[in-house]
């Protein structure tokens, strides 16, 4: 079954501790990217990944860190989080479809609290 | 960058109506998706435009672009109960295809 997987799917922290929240998927795309959710703002992109080595970074990057090892994962690093990072987060991967286009696949999204 | 306006962000109607969701863009672009969102879900993909005057229809969705007036439409054609749920529209510039500009969303309650 063609999915993607992220984890934890809840996380409530405190400010300062590092984290990371994975994302997998089974469908050998070359796009993976990541977003975050808040009430009022829709989705906003924080990094993307074109494959495996090259990421850049969204519109809103400040405070996260990114790597892509390896084809099917695309973890999400905060190094120190805070409070303004609480938000639901969503990793998505991305089949061409058709010229330089992507149709999205997102994941279950994760709900992150810090504290 | 590229601001995406959706509106209206909130739209209550009556089963069996037709209405539609506008979404506006600021600046070039070709390419303009849709995507569905249930409450307390993740996101579904519903539809990829990808030239001026595309067009393409899902059962009782239609969504349409119209890049010259950078204005896509989803076209919701005798709503049913089950098409509630937060319909955002996004789009990429034509500079950089991997970046992605979200809607704020429309909130739809279809009320039997």
């Amino acid at each position: 079954e063609a999915q993607v997987t992220q984890n934890p799917r809840y996380l409530i922290t405190v400010t300062g501790k590092k984290l990371t929240v994975t994302c997998s998927q089974n469908m050998n795309h070359e796009y993976m990217s990541w977003y975050r959710q808040d009430p009022g703002l829709g989705l906003r992109q924080i990094y993307y990944s074109m494959n495996v080595e090259v990421t850049d970074k969204g519109d809103v990057p400040e405070g996260y860190k990114v790597s892509r090892k390896e084809k099917r994962n695309f973890p999400l690093i905060l190094e120190s989080p805070s409070p303004n990072q609480t938000s639901l987060y969503f990793c998505a991967t991305g089949r061409n479809s058709g010229g330089p286009s992507y149709e999205q696949y997102f994941g279950p999204g994760t709900r992150l609290t810090v504290t | 960058e590229l601001k995406v306006e959706q509106n209206p962000l909130f739209l209550s109607m009556q089963e069996g109506k037709n209405y539609t969701i506008y979404c506006n863009y600021s600046t070039t672009s070709d390419r303009l998706y849709w995507y569905r969102q249930d409450p307390g879900k993740s996101l579904e993909s519903l539809f990829v435009l990808l030239s001026n005057g595309a067009v393409k229809q899902e059962g009782r969705l239609m969504a349409s672009l119209d890049t010259k007036a950078r204005l896509s439409t989803l076209h919701i054609t005798a709503a049913v109960h089950d098409l509630s749920a937060t319909y955002f529209c996004a789009g990429t510039t034509v500079y950089n295809f991997n970046k992605f500009y979200f809607g704020s969303g429309t909130k739809l309650n279809v009320k039997p």
